[in-house]
């Protein structure tokens, strides 16, 4: 059972504009939500982080927003460049243990 | 080093065998994760230590597999009886430890049983 969901596998977006990246959970216990990069051949790289007592979250031209009541989380990159084209993957964790991994978007960014 | 070191990088066994991977953690990262990657899917957790106990592992899939982390540094995931099945890409990760503190990633061992 999959509780943490990436419903769009692919993403396309022109340089400069904005990238959106959306991620929907079921566990309602979930209290702490990242977001990792992945080039191919490469682990994860972490990005960014929220706590469940946020909604936004913001580090330069990243910003997380979460929707608790929607159980929904988004990362926003603004303005994108050819350098973010990757495997976007959100992860979600209850009280510091495992993490849970969606099955992750491949952000295209066209120069 | 600086991050968190996985050996081999690659590892090419037959059906039946052993096999073990390694992993080196942050230095002084008190939490350990291990995952597996397969194609089009993202990390599946296996198995998370905290200092040299296995906190939860609850995601290994079978009694071939085993992870040890004996001194609170060094893990090692064994494998044993390597079923085809089991080719993916294991993952390493470690963490502060604290609640709620990003995990960092290694390369990862791309394992292949053929």
């Amino acid at each position: 059972d999959q509780q943490v969901k990436q419903n769009s596998p692919s993403l396309s977006v022109q340089e400069g504009r904005i990238s959106i990246l959306n991620c929907d959970y079921t566990n309602s216990m979930f209290d702490y939500f990242l977001w990792y990069k992945k080039y191919p051949a490469e682990g994860p790289t972490f990005l960014i982080s929220i706590s469940s007592i946020k909604d936004k979250n913001e580090d330069g031209r990243f910003t997380v927003f979460l929707n608790k009541s929607a159980k929904h989380l988004s990362l926003h990159i603004v303005p994108s460049q050819p350098g973010d084209s990757a495997v976007y993957f959100c992860a979600a964790s209850f009280s510091g243990n495992q993490f849970y991994f969606g099955t992750g978007t491949s952000l295209t960014v066209i120069p | 080093g600086a991050g968190v070191s996985q050996t081999p990088s690659n590892k090419v066994t037959e059906k039946g065998k052993y096999v073990e991977l390694r992993c080196d953690p942050i230095s002084g990262h008190t939490a350990l994760y291990w995952y597996r990657q397969s194609l089009g899917q993202g990390p599946e957790f296996l198995i998370y230590f905290q200092g040299t106990g296995a906190a939860d592992d609850s995601g290994l899939p079978n009694d071939r597999f085993f992870a040890v982390r004996p001194e609170g540094s060094v893990s090692t995931l064994k494998i044993q009886r390597t079923e085809r099945g089991d080719s993916a890409v294991y993952l390493c990760a470690s963490a502060e430890g604290a609640i709620n503190t990003e995990a960092f990633f290694g390369q990862g061992t791309r394992l292949t049983v053929v």
